[in-house]
C-alpha cells in the first residue's frame, strides 16, 4: 500500500535555529515528491518539487533532499523565523497514477518560538 | 491575483441538509480537484476534473457530487449531510495534471451536527 510517513509529528524550536523534517515513503515507482507549507487555517502552498532523479532542491531557507534508494526525503529549514510556524506536508505522486491521486503525509507541525 | 477562490469559508449544517461548496480559479487551468482534510490525516481526493464537462471520482467520493460546466468553476455538492462529512475541504487546480504545481484555495470548514 502506498504510504507517506512523516516525523516528527510536531516540533518546537527557537527562532534562529535550524531544523530537519523527515519523510519516508513506500510509493514505488513515483514521478515526483513535493513539500508543502500549510499555515493554520490556510491552504497548502508548494515549497519544492523534486523528480525521482533529483537529490536536492532549494527554495530560499528551505532545502529538500531526496534519497530514492532508501525512499527518504528531508526538509531542512535554516535560520528559522516566527513565520515558519506551520504544518509541513510531504506529498508523493505515484508514477502513472490516476489524476490528483497524490499520496499526502499527515504533516509535521512546526512551532517557532521567540 | 485571485488564484483559487473557495466559498464559504465556514458553514454549519444539520444532518440531512444539502449544500454546495463553490470553487473558482482564474488561471485557466484544465485540472481541478476537491480534497478533504480530516484532523491528523493526510488530504484525500474526493473528485477531480481534467476539463470542462469531464469529471471523475477520487478516493472518497461517496456522499458528494460535482459538475464542471466551465473551465473556471468546479462546485462540490453535498447531499444529505452526515457527521462523517465534517471536515475541511480544499479545492485545487493545476495546468499540467500530476506533474504540474498544485494551487490550493484557502479551504472551507464544514461542520455537520
Amino acid at each position: 500500500k502506498n504510504q507517506v510517513e512523516q516525523s516528527p509529528q510536531s516540533l518546537i524550536i527557537l527562532e534562529g535555529k535550524n531544523c530537519t523534517l523527515q519523510c519516508n515513503y513506500t510509493v514505488s515507482p513515483f514521478s515526483n515528491l513535493r513539500w508543502y507549507k500549510q499555515d493554520t487555517g490556510r491552504g497548502p502552498v508548494s515549497l519544492t518539487i523534486m523528480t525521482f532523479s533529483e537529490n536536492t532542491k532549494s527554495n530560499g531557507r528551505y532545502t529538500a533532499t531526496l534519497d530514492a534508494d532508501t525512499k527518504q526525503s528531508s526538509l531542512h529549514i535554516t535560520a528559522s523565523q516566527l513565520s515558519d510556524s506551520a504544518s509541513y506536508i510531504c506529498v508523493v505522486i505515484p508514477y502513472g497514477g490516476s489524476q490528483g491521486n497524490l499520496i499526502f503525509g499527515k504533516g509535521t507541525k512546526l512551532s517557532v518560538k521567540p | 491575483n485571485a488564484g483559487v477562490t473557495q466559498t464559504p469559508k465556514f458553514r454549519i449544517l444539520k444532518i440531512g441538509q444539502s449544500m454546495t461548496l463553490q470553487c473558482a480559479q482564474d488561471m485557466n487551468h484544465n485540472y481541478m480537484y476537491w480534497y478533504r482534510q480530516d484532523p491528523g490525516m493526510g488530504l484525500k481526493l474526493i473528485y477531480y476534473s481534467v476539463g470542462a464537462g469531464i469529471t471523475d471520482k477520487g478516493e472518497v467520493p461517496n456522499g458528494y457530487n460535482v459538475s464542471r460546466s466551465t473551465t473556471e468553476d468546479f462546485p462540490l455538492r453535498l447531499e444529505l449531510a452526515a457527521p462523517s462529512q465534517t471536515s475541511v475541504y480544499f479545492c485545487a487546480s493545476t495546468d499540467r495534471g500530476n506533474t504540474g504545481e498544485l494551487f490550493f484555495g484557502e479551504g472551507s470548514r464544514l461542520t455537520v451536527l
